[in-house]
């Protein structure tokens, strides 16, 4: 079965520093590979997705990943942290099975973000 | 455009008194999900159904039954409570490019 590892589940970085939130999966077969966030008391939304195209997602909010098939990762970086980013992080991956694609998602991370 | 919606969206329940989780969606996707989620445990799929009049297993589904009303609609029915269900209940769709969309989810509490 295909499993996704999220290094850390609590990362605390100060405003306007680097933002590096690790995601390594478990697949032979590169997977449809997804970040999501989700903010206090609501659903998660996209973030953005990986899907055979180029390695270096860019998303929303200024948040980019880049897909290593060597290292099997998936990470998720943004430049510069803003107090708005703190939320929670979940990677995911999504592979076919039987037919259908079943989606595999992270613990989460927690995000952050001191003033 | 709504998107995913879900009633209602908090409930208390009793042990072994029963509810149902209603999920709605106009994006006109085929797939939907229902998913929980618990502190340190991510989102884990109970059950989800590929299209209509389909449903499938996921990773947690005892304890759970769902039923696919139409393309629209895809519900999750509790019939005996218990504690160990108390959780943040979220339905999904998923779109073109396999990505999901998220209601804005129901929390269940069981005493």
């Amino acid at each position: 079965a295909q499993s996704v590892t999220q290094l850390g589940s609590h990362v605390s970085v100060s405003e306007g520093a680097l933002v590096l939130l690790r995601c390594n999966y478990s697949s032979s077969v590169p997977p449809y590979l997804f970040w999501y966030v989700q903010y206090p008391n609501q659903g998660l939304q996209l973030l953005l997705k990986y899907t055979s195209a180029a390695t270096l997602v860019k998303g929303i909010n200024g948040f980019e990943a880049e897909f290593k098939k060597s290292e099997t990762s998936f990470h998720l970086t943004k430049p510069s942290a803003h107090m708005s980013d703190a939320a929670e992080y979940f990677c995911a991956v999504s592979k076919a099975s039987g037919g259908s694609y079943i989606p595999t998602f992270g613990r989460g991370t927690s995000l952050i973000v001191h003033p | 455009n709504a998107g995913v919606t879900q009633t209602p969206k908090f409930q208390v329940l009793k042990t072994g008194q029963s509810m149902t989780l209603q999920c709605a969606q106009d994006m006109n996707h085929n797939s939907m999900y229902w998913y929980r989620q618990d502190p340190g445990m991510g989102l884990r799929l109970i059950y989800y159904s590929a299209s209509e009049g389909t449903t499938d297993k996921g990773e947690v589904p005892n304890g759970y039954n769902v039923s696919r009303l139409n393309k629209r609609e895809f519900s999750l029915r509790l019939e005996s409570a218990a504690p160990s269900q108390t959780s943040v209940y979220f339905c999904a769709t998923e779109g073109a490019r396999y990505e999901q969309y998220f209601g804005p989810g129901t929390r269940l509490t069981v005493t």
